[in-house]
């Protein structure tokens, strides 16, 4: 069964500086990949995907992530954060056919003002 | 839209009772799937189903049962609840070609 790891489960940023949060997972066909962000108290949000073409895919709120095949990752960035990306982000990824989705364990975000 | 709606939001529950947790979704999507979210663990999949009268399990299915009468709905049931139960349960549902998943707002659970 395929696996998804997020090695950082916890990050504490200042305003401006920039992330990167890594997930890699077990897989060795075609995978559809994504990262879903999760506010305090909220509902978990689709932030992007990536299906197939170009591998450095952008999403909502200036977050974008690169899909490196080779070495099975996923990794989120973004240039410069806020104090409102405080939240929980989740990796996920569906292989092959499979319908369902399998979830990171999800890092913690805290940005300082 | 509504999109994916649970009910309840809170529930307490006592060790050995049952009961349902219910969701709805109006996008007439044929995938629906149920999640629990402990801390540290990430999301793990529960029970899922593909179309109406079809279910299958996830990860981590024991303790629970689910039923799909209705492209609509996918209630959740606990038959006997154990402390070990106590979370935060989502269900999340798909069309069949997207993948992406959409979420409610999630039913905490506690049991005592």
């Amino acid at each position: 069964a395929q696996s998804v790891s997020q090695h950082n489960h916890h990050v504490i940023l200042s305003e401006a500086a920039s992330l990167e949060l890594g997930c890699n997972y077990s897989y060795g066909g075609t995978v559809n990949l994504f990262w879903y962000v999760q506010y305090p108290g909220q509902h978990l949000q689709l932030l992007l995907k990536y299906f197939s073409g170009d591998p450095l895919v952008k999403g909502i709120k200036g977050f974008e992530a690169e899909f490196i095949k080779s070495k099975f990752s996923f990794n989120l960035r973004k240039p410069s954060v806020q104090w409102s990306d405080t939240a929980e982000y989740f990796c996920a990824v569906r292989a092959g056919s499979a319908r369902q989705l399998t979830f990171g364990s999800g890092t913690q975000l805290t940005v300082l003002p | 839209n509504a999109g994916v709606t649970q009910t309840p939001k809170f529930q307490v529950l006592k060790t050995g009772q049952s009961m349902t947790l219910q969701c709805a979704q109006d996008m007439n999507h044929e995938y629906m799937s149920w999640y629990r979210q402990d801390p540290g663990m990430g999301l793990r999949l529960i029970h899922y189903s593909v179309g109406a009268g079809i279910t299958d399990q996830g990860e981590v299915p024991n303790g629970y049962n689910v039923s799909r009468s209705t492209t609509e709905d996918f209630p959740l049931r606990l038959l006997s609840a154990a402390p070990s139960q106590t979370s935060v349960y989502f269900c999340a549902s798909s069309t069949s070609s997207s993948g992406e998943l959409f979420f409610g707002e999630g039913s905490r659970l506690t049991v005592l």
